[in-house]
């Protein structure tokens, strides 16, 4: 199975703070690329796809993709408590399923 | 649009015992994914099926596992003889296309005793 490599965290930003969390993925043939929010005991809520190289902006995200590096990264700018949460990077595989890497366990601090 | 539904949220069994889940998915969609996470991890692929045929399972889908998707709409997961270790969130999601995204159902919380 092609692996999805995040660092597990925490990672503790300010309020307000730009929240930066990465992910590298082993199968060079991926062509989708999401983002998931997972709030305790919730499933995975979709808030990020992208297919292309370089940036895809919604709102407070930012999702940079870059297929030659095998690297894709979320930024969430002006972090807000409500934020906290574990995200998880998914690349597709095969155009079939998902593989998901760990998540990156996010808390921004008041 | 009512999102992916799966029934029940939690279900609390006896080892070896049978237990089985359903999923409905958007409506629109055909493509089913069942996916299985445990504390701490990303969730894991088990089977997915385009309309009614089940076009993949996963090497972790022991022979005690078995899903369906009978005429295309809902499905449902079964897990006979139940161990400890099946113990897990099971989630459910639906995609319109090959590729694209894929959403989540609320999943069924298993716990084996």
């Amino acid at each position: 199975q092609k692996e999805v490599e995040q660092n597990s965290g925490p990672l503790s930003v300010p309020e307000g703070a730009i929240a930066s969390l990465n992910c590298t993925y082993s199968d060079r043939g991926s062509q989708s690329f999401f983002w998931y929010r997972q709030y305790s005991g919730k499933s995975p809520e979709l808030i990020m796809s992208i297919y292309s190289n370089g940036d895809k902006e919604d709102g407070r995200f930012t999702a940079q993709l870059n297929k030659a590096s095998q690297y894709v990264s979320l930024l969430i700018r002006d972090s807000q408590p409500s934020d906290s949460a574990t995200y998880l990077c998914a690349v597709e595989e095969g155009a079939q399923k998902l593989v998901f890497g760990q998540g990156t366990r996010l808390t921004i601090n008041p | 649009d009512t999102g992916v539904s799966q029934d029940p949220r939690h279900k609390i069994t006896k080892r070896g015992q049978n237990v089985t889940f359903r999923c409905d998915p958007i409506s629109e969609h055909n493509r089913l994914y069942w996916y299985r996470q445990t504390l701490g991890q990303g969730p894991e692929f088990l089977t997915y099926f385009q309309n009614e045929a089940q076009l993949e399972k996963s090497r972790l889908l022991s022979d005690r596992f078995s899903a369906e998707r009978p005429k295309g709409s809902f499905s449902t997961l079964e897990i006979q003889r139940t161990e400890q270790g099946d113990s897990a969130m099971y989630l459910c999601a639906s995609s319109l296309a090959a590729g694209g995204p894929q959403y989540f159902g609320a999943g069924t919380r298993l716990s084996v005793l």
